[in-house]
């Protein structure tokens, strides 16, 4: 069984940093490309950042490029997003998922919820 | 990278069928045949239930259809059932390892 497990959320200060996690399980993890997507409450979904197989290909929303960083560890099985700078508007339940180009984000962790305030 | 456009909500009767369009750009929508559909229920993480425009993951009823013309999507529901009632999200490749999502539409089912 896939499971994505998220962790890493909290709250914090703007201007602060905050790393998120994923750990991955139930599929080889390092075939696949991997991604965060955020969804501010009340709001709809939002590709934050994407992470092929290899780390080859990396791409991210205009918005946090400069301020986050997603990166993986195909021997922890682990999917990571560093994300300095916070602002208020980056406060999302920020999910996990896999998927490539093809075939869509067809698994997807419960999220880990970041708050951004003072 | 400007969200794709959706309805904000549609609605429909048990047994009817709807139509959810998703409208982007030459660089997203009209220019891959990667565009994905998710339903998600409220508190709930996102489902994936088309791909690569008009393919089904194994699970998802046939009910569940997509295509595409030009630089708009389209998702129907055939046979409206109580349980579908959920949002919806299109999303698409938009290049350069970047993919764009739309702003949802609220399915209600009288």
């Amino acid at each position: 069984e896939v499971q994505l497990v998220e962790s890493g959320g909290g709250l914090v200060q703007p201007g602060r940093s905050l790393r998120l996690s994923c750990a991955a399980s139930g599929f080889t993890f390092n075939d696949y490309a991997m991604h965060w997507v955020r969804q501010a409450p009340g709001k709809g979904l939002e590709w934050v950042s994407g992470i092929s197989w290899n780390s080859g290909s990396i791409g991210y929303v205009d918005s946090v490029k400069g301020r986050f960083t997603i990166s993986r560890d195909n021997a922890k099985n682990s999917l990571y997003l560093q994300m300095n700078s916070l602002r208020a508007e980056d406060m999302a339940l920020y999910y996990c998922a896999k998927g490539g180009i093809e075939r869509g984000l067809d698994y997807w962790g419960q999220g880990t919820l970041v708050t951004v305030s003072s | 990278q400007s969200a794709l456009t959706q309805p904000r909500s549609v609605s429909g009767s048990p047994r009817q069928s709807v139509t959810i369009s998703c409208t982007g750009t030459s660089g997203d929508v009209g220019g891959y045949n990667y565009v994905s559909w998710y339903q998600q229920h409220p508190a709930k993480a996102p489902k994936l239930m088309i791909y690569d425009v008009s393919k089904r993951p194994s699970g998802v009823p046939d009910r569940f259809s997509g295509s595409k013309s030009g630089n708009t999507a389209s998702l129907t529901i055939s046979g409206l059932q109580a349980e579908d009632e959920a949002d919806y999200y299109c999303c698409s490749y938009a290049g350069s390892f970047t993919w764009v999502f739309g702003g949802g539409t609220k399915l209600t089912v009288l």
